[in-house]
Formats: C-alpha cells, sequence, structure tokens
C-alpha cells in the first residue's frame, strides 16, 4: 500500500464548478500536511499547508483528518488558471522535512 | 533572490554510463533534498543533505549518491545508468526547521537510451 494515496484522476470540470480532491496517507506519525501545485513539466509549488482546523486561502480550502487519516482540497469558481496536478504531501514526525508525494490528482478546467 | 537553480535543464545519456546533476539552493538555505519523478507518478525521495553529510535516504540503490559542498550547493551522481532512471530530478531546498517549506528547482529531465 503506498504511504500517500490519491485518485488521479483526470477531473474535468467546467469553469465555475468547485471540486473537490481527496488523500488518504497511512502512517500514523504523519506530522505535517501540504497541497502542492505542478503544473505541466515544471517544479512542484506549495499551494497550502493542512491544519486539523482547516484552512482557507481564497479559493482554495484544506482539511485535515487525524482520526480519518485524511486530507481533502476544495476548489471553488474554478479558473482555467488553476488547470495542474494537485500533489498530496506528508511530512513524518523526526522526518527531517523528508516529504512523501501522492501520484497526484490532474484538473482540468474547461469552458 | 535566485531560487532553487539545477542544471543541466535537460540530458541524454546511454544505459551504463554515469551522470552528474548539480542543484544551488535558495539564498540561505542550508538543506538540500532530491527526488525523483517519474512520468504520471509523484516525487519519490532519493535523500538529504545537511552540513555535508547525507542525513536520510529513502529506498534507492547504492548506484545513487551525492554530496553537498560547504557553500551548501549539491550533487546528484547515478552510475550504471538503467532505462528506468529516466526521469525528472528534482532539488528542494529549505532551512532546517521542522515544517520548512522546501522550494523545488525547475528539475533536470534525464533521459537514459
Amino acid at each position: 500500500r503506498k504511504e500517500v494515496e490519491q485518485d488521479p484522476g483526470p477531473f474535468n470540470v467546467p469553469e465555475g464548478a468547485t471540486v473537490a480532491f481527496n488523500c488518504t496517507y497511512s502512517n500514523s506519525a504523519s506530522q505535517s500536511f501540504f497541497w502542492y501545485r505542478q503544473d505541466c513539466r515544471k517544479e512542484p509549488k506549495l499551494l497550502m499547508s493542512v491544519y486539523s482546523s482547516g484552512n482557507e486561502d481564497g479559493r482554495f480550502t484544506a482539511q485535515l483528518n487525524r482520526a480519518s487519516q485524511y486530507i481533502s482540497l476544495l476548489i471553488r469558481d474554478s479558473k482555467l488558471s488553476d488547470s495542474a496536478t494537485y500533489l498530496c504531501v506528508v511530512n513524518r514526525a523526526g522526518g527531517g522535512n523528508k516529504l512523501t508525494f501522492g501520484t497526484g490528482t490532474q484538473l482540468k478546467v474547461e469552458l | 533572490d535566485a531560487g532553487v537553480t539545477q542544471s543541466p535543464t535537460h540530458l541524454i545519456k546511454t544505459r551504463g554510463q554515469q551522470v552528474t546533476l548539480r542543484c544551488s539552493p535558495k539564498s540561505g538555505h542550508d538543506t538540500v533534498s532530491w527526488y525523483q519523478q517519474a512520468l504520471g507518478q509523484g516525487p519519490q525521495f532519493i535523500f538529504q543533505y545537511y552540513e555535508e553529510e547525507e542525513r536520510q535516504r529513502g529506498n534507492f540503490p547504492d548506484r545513487f549518491s551525492g554530496h553537498q559542498f560547504p557553500n551548501y550547493s549539491s550533487e546528484l551522481n547515478v552510475n550504471a545508468l538503467l532505462l528506468g532512471d529516466s526521469a525528472l530530478y528534482l532539488c528542494a531546498s529549505s532551512l532546517e526547521v521542522i515544517n520548512a517549506e522546501a522550494f523545488f528547482g525547475q528539475g533536470t529531465r534525464l533521459t537514459v537510451v
């Protein structure tokens, strides 16, 4: 079983739609959680950190459920520019910032 | 402020050859990690360097080795290249602080033929 699992998609949605991505992680010692965005043939870039209390950044909302070992990302009012691959990432306690990535979920926002 | 820079951006090598990839961390960062990203997959952790020492290592064979220099820049070396080593190799730098944000370079795309 992979340490971080995501639905690879692709998710094809119309502009303005709300889309949700889910991710599960297997290592209960995981300490910190992130969503990264990766554009085609580019490097991953941090989108947002994920906290148990949930956090929001504009149209993006991330949630963490430690009991279920589940992470989510919600994108509201999708824009064409949101088209990318979204990577779920965990960092184990004492992991020295060694990041474990999911395979990524591809999002395509269409007119 | 220059971010993380990697060289070369693209490389084609033949099976059995050796390759060296280079990374300069973001200014002020002292920790460098290397990742391998195969097509359609997420990045996989290779190893991490701090204070010129390999501090952590992922599940990669000894053919993968590295080095960190006093100026914090780093090299990734791969010996006896296999076709399966074809991938995007990403370097990430961060501060030596728990949960510090990792900044990635644009990567080196290695093709082994």
